[in-house]
């Protein structure tokens, strides 16, 4: 079946660039009408929808990080990308990708991965 | 963007009792073209991703058990477990997916 992967590092320092990838194994991150999320959780709080992107490359982000936020492509790796430009400890968070039918619910989630801004 | 608020914050239930959260969106979610409400319900426990539970507001994903129900439509909403068990204690979020996503603050869920 199809699973989905987080990676990248795990410590970021302030002011920086956040960069995740997720990896779709099983199935193709081309299937049309298919979108691929982010998502994030904060330390105790609640789950915040970050953006998400079409395998046409088509993107929605959610407008309170949309000046900070690029989600890209990549299907001849099977892969879609998060940055998160100048971060600071707010964006302390486990990340996760995630995936659904276009107007549907998230069906697939990743296992998420702790990103922590720190100097 | 549509605002979903959940109520309460955190709630204590007794086993074998009913326990039920609620969530408004602050515009309707219901598609009027499809009779649909674009509501789903999730399920978060500490150290896993979430689990979704009920989508278009009141139909349970496949293997969830018949004792989790959703109803509501247009702006309100609601989640019932109705004999809470112990595995039930977690994290409870909606999100609304009727225009990209947004989720509730979430619903704490403890045994009493």
């Amino acid at each position: 079946q199809v699973q989905l992967q987080e990676s990248g590092p795990g410590l970021v320092k302030p002011s920086q660039t956040l960069s995740l990838t997720c990896t779709v194994s099983g199935g193709s991150i081309s299937s049309a009408g298919y979108h691929w999320s982010w998502i994030r959780h904060h330390p105790g709080k609640g789950l915040e929808w970050i953006g998400y992107i079409y395998y046409s490359g088509s993107t929605y982000y959610n407008p309170s990080l949309r000046s900070r936020v690029t989600i890209s492509i990549d299907t001849s790796k099977n892969q879609f990308s998060l940055r998160l430009s100048s971060v600071t400890a707010a964006d302390t968070a486990v990340y996760y990708c995630a995936s659904a039918i276009a107007a549907a619910p998230l069906d697939l989630w990743g296992r998420g991965t702790l990103v922590t801004v720190s100097s | 963007d549509i605002v979903m608020t959940q109520s309460p914050d955190s709630l204590a239930v007794s086993l074998g009792e009913r326990a039920t959260i609620n969530c408004k969106a602050s515009q309707s979610v219901l598609s009027s073209s499809r009779n649909k409400n674009y509501l789903a319900w999730y399920q978060q426990k500490p150290g896993q991703p979430p689990k979704l539970l009920i989508y278009w507001a009141s139909t349970r994903e496949s293997g969830v058990p018949d004792r989790f129900s959703g109803s509501g439509s247009g702006t309100d909403f609601t989640l019932t477990i109705s004999s809470l068990q112990a595995e039930d204690v977690a994290v409870y979020y909606c999100q609304q997916y009727y225009n990209t996503h947004t989720f509730g603050q979430g619903t704490k869920l403890e045994i009493k």
